[in-house]
């Protein structure tokens, strides 16, 4: 069984460009949700993906935005970065239906400058 | 909505002495409780979790946590720790389709 992969491990932006994280889903998964970790803190809700449409959001702006694809692997893309946006951006994929559990992967560092 | 309390942000412990990280809830749906660890440089794994039924909850690496629903808490206890556990807990409650995590806790473990 392939757990949850994420890619790149790390990446350094400036402040005004755009990023795209992507993450692999753990197979049989068909749920992507997206957290974003700042130095310190609990992981925060970005959004949820399930059939490739989105299923859910936080409390984030428009600039970050998601893709699902038809074999469940997955992309945060986030526009205009901010130095707040320096994080460690989680996916973590389920199963809706099944047991509520949430596989996480080792996350994308995301450094703003 | 849903919110997790986590009292600690940091508990010391020595080796070999038992622990309890404590985590309190708030939740407007049905309540699903979950205990996640996370090591330096990386995600999260599920240390355990309560659906339903028994309100005693054991996971892995000897830890386990109990449900009490009439003060809306979820600690977690280990009896003996390990130099291993050094890391960041995180309690997390499910809302309709997502997790509300708390701050976390720091557990640092000496000899």
């Amino acid at each position: 069984e392939t757990g949850v992969t994420q890619s790149p491990t790390h990446l350094i932006k400036t402040r005004g460009q755009q990023v795209t994280l992507r993450c692999s889903s753990q197979s049989g998964h068909n749920t992507v949700s997206w957290y974003q970790q700042a130095l310190g803190q609990g992981p925060q809700f970005i959004f949820q993906y399930y059939r490739e449409e989105e299923n859910g959001r936080g409390n984030f702006p428009p600039r970050f935005s998601g893709l699902q694809f038809p074999n469940y692997s997955s992309e945060l893309n986030v526009n205009a970065l901010e130095l707040d946006d320096s994080a460690l951006y989680l996916c973590a994929s389920s199963l809706t239906g099944g047991s509520y559990e949430q596989y996480f992967g080792p996350g994308t560092r995301l450094t703003v400058t | 909505a849903q919110s997790v309390t986590q009292l600690d942000s940091q508990v010391p412990v020595f080796e070999e002495a038992p622990v309890e990280l404590r985590c309190n809830y708030s939740s407007s749906v049905s309540v699903y409780l979950f205990w996640y660890v996370q090591y330096p440089n990386q995600g999260l794994q599920l240390l355990l979790k309560y659906l339903s039924g028994s309100t005693l909850v054991k996971g892995i690496n000897g830890f386990e946590a109990e449900f009490n629903k009439s003060q809306t808490s979820f600690h977690l206890r280990k009896p003996s720790v390990h130099i291993s556990d050094t890391a960041e807990y995180f309690c997390a409650v499910r809302g309709y389709s997502t997790l509300t995590f708390g701050k976390g806790t720091m557990l640092l473990v000496s000899p």
